[in-house]
């Protein structure tokens, strides 16, 4: 079946430093979405990625989507303490249901003031 | 507060009974999905429903699962003769179906439950 898979599981950096993480499916995505869950919390809808090769910001963070639309990564420059918690990637299951998200296994970001 | 309410938000129950969780969607939201996270590990997709109507089941939704969706509002997701493997956090998620393809999954705060 599809898998998304995420890389690093792990990731500790120094306050001010940047982050990213990688997410690689097994199938052309017809979208990615990603989320990010805080250490106890919900996953909470970061932002969706469409088109082959986009690139979305949100402040700090940088999204891709790759342009054979089957990886992207998430970017964060300059960490801050709030952005502690993991962030997971999510595309649609292959078989054409678009409602139905396979998430991959998330990346932990911890940092260190 | 207008976002998806789940309840309750830990249920604690000894293996073989049997436990009923309830999510209540963002009122306009006509789509309801069910999801399993266990620890280390992004939600897994249970299963949906688009007004009242079950549109789908994983094939992680044993036969001792069942979810329901009465009026096309609330949700209730049973479990009966909950094993030790069960003990998940149980999230919910509702969207609005529109042009946008696909919706944006609103997540509850989920249900742990802990089977002993």
């Amino acid at each position: 079946g599809q898998q998304v898979m995420q890389i690093p599981q792990y990731q500790h950096v120094q306050e001010g430093e940047d982050f990213t993480t990688y997410c690689n499916s097994s199938t052309t995505l017809s979208n990615i979405q990603w989320y990010k869950q805080r250490p106890g919390g919900h996953p909470v809808f970061l932002i969706q990625l469409v088109k082959s090769g986009e690139v979305k910001k949100q402040k700090r963070l940088t999204f891709q989507f790759g342009e054979a639309k089957k990886n992207s990564s998430l970017h964060i420059t300059a960490t801050q303490t709030t952005d502690v918690g993991t962030y997971f990637c999510a595309g649609p299951h292959s078989g054409g249901s678009n409602y139905k998200l396979t998430f991959g296994k998330g990346t932990l970001l911890t940092v260190n003031p | 507060d207008t976002g998806v309410s789940q309840d309750p938000r830990h249920k604690i129950t000894k293996r073989g009974q049997n436990v009923t969780f309830r999510c209540d969607p963002i009122s306009e939201h006509n789509r309801l999905y069910w999801y399993r996270q266990t620890l280390g590990q992004g939600p897994e997709f249970l299963t949906y429903f688009q007004n009242e109507a079950q549109l789908e089941k994983s094939r992680l939704l044993s036969d001792r699962f069942s979810a329901e969706r009465p009026k096309g509002s609330f949700s209730t997701l049973e479990i009966q003769r909950t094993e030790q493997g069960d003990s998940a956090m149980y999230l919910c998620a509702s969207s609005l179906a529109g042009p946008r393809v696909p919706d944006t999954q609103y997540f509850g705060p989920g249900t742990r439950l802990t089977v002993l």
